[in-house]
């Protein structure tokens, strides 16, 4: 079965701080799609990225970085210089096939609080 | 503004009566998605809709139903046979169903039943 796994329940940085947050999945699938999605306290998913299985390029977007690697499946997200609006729940997800249709597999998530 | 619209934000109810949340969406997205989140847990499927007049049971389906009779729109009944209820609903497009295509969310409707 498919699966992802973000292992880090919580993580609390002081502002300015760079922050890794961890995402490892599991796929028979030779094409796969990954996603990451932000849940601010408001409750509403942002979606951040998607990434497809055969492009390993790093992605960068202003403070935001996702480094992909398929030897050891894992799609990490690194925030730089860590501000207050950052702080969310984070959500990794894999797109699996089920039956002729497609779903999303998601992570538990990672709690994320930056402190002045 | 094109978007999701979920309503109520919030709802409450009487255990035993059955409940329906709104999903309205403008992007003139074919697929919808209702999902229900628990603090602290990530997201478990409950009913999609590839297109107009047809949807399929995702993992914990039981105790629900939905309809879709028009493209924009995707209610949801919490029946009174869910046997926890309470809980963050939320509802979710994408243009097509396939793997490619990223998933946009409305704000949610939180439900808590008594």
């Amino acid at each position: 079965a498919q699966k992802v796994t973000q292992a880090q329940t919580e993580i609390s940085v002081v502002e300015k701080e760079d922050v890794t947050l961890d995402c490892v999945y599991e796929t028979r699938d030779t094409t796969y799609y990954l996603f990451w999605y932000k849940q601010p306290p408001s409750g509403e998913l942002v979606f951040l990225i998607r990434r497809n299985s055969f492009d390993e390029q790093n992605e960068i977007s202003g403070r935001y970085s996702w480094n992909f690697q398929k030897s050891t499946s894992s799609f990490n997200f690194t925030i730089t210089a860590s501000q207050v609006v950052d702080s969310a729940v984070y959500f990794c997800a894999l797109s699996e096939a089920v039956d002729s249709n497609y779903q999303l597999i998601w992570g538990a998530g990672t709690k994320l609080i930056i402190k002045p | 503004d094109g978007g999701i619209t979920q309503s109520p934000k919030y709802l409450f109810r009487k255990e035993g009566q059955n409940v329906t949340l709104s999903c309205e969406q403008n992007l003139n997205h074919d697929a919808m998605y209702w999902y229900r989140q628990d603090p602290g847990q990530g997201l478990r499927l409950i009913y999609y809709s590839q297109i107009v007049n047809d949807f399929q049971k995702g993992d914990i389906a039981e105790g629900y139903s939905v309809s879709r009779e028009k493209k924009e729109s995707f209610p949801l009944t919490v029946t009174s046979a869910q046997k926890n209820p309470t809980a963050f609903y939320l509802c979710a497009s994408s243009s097509q169903g396939g793997r490619y295509h990223e998933q946009y969310f409305g704000p949610g409707t939180r439900l808590t039943v008594t």
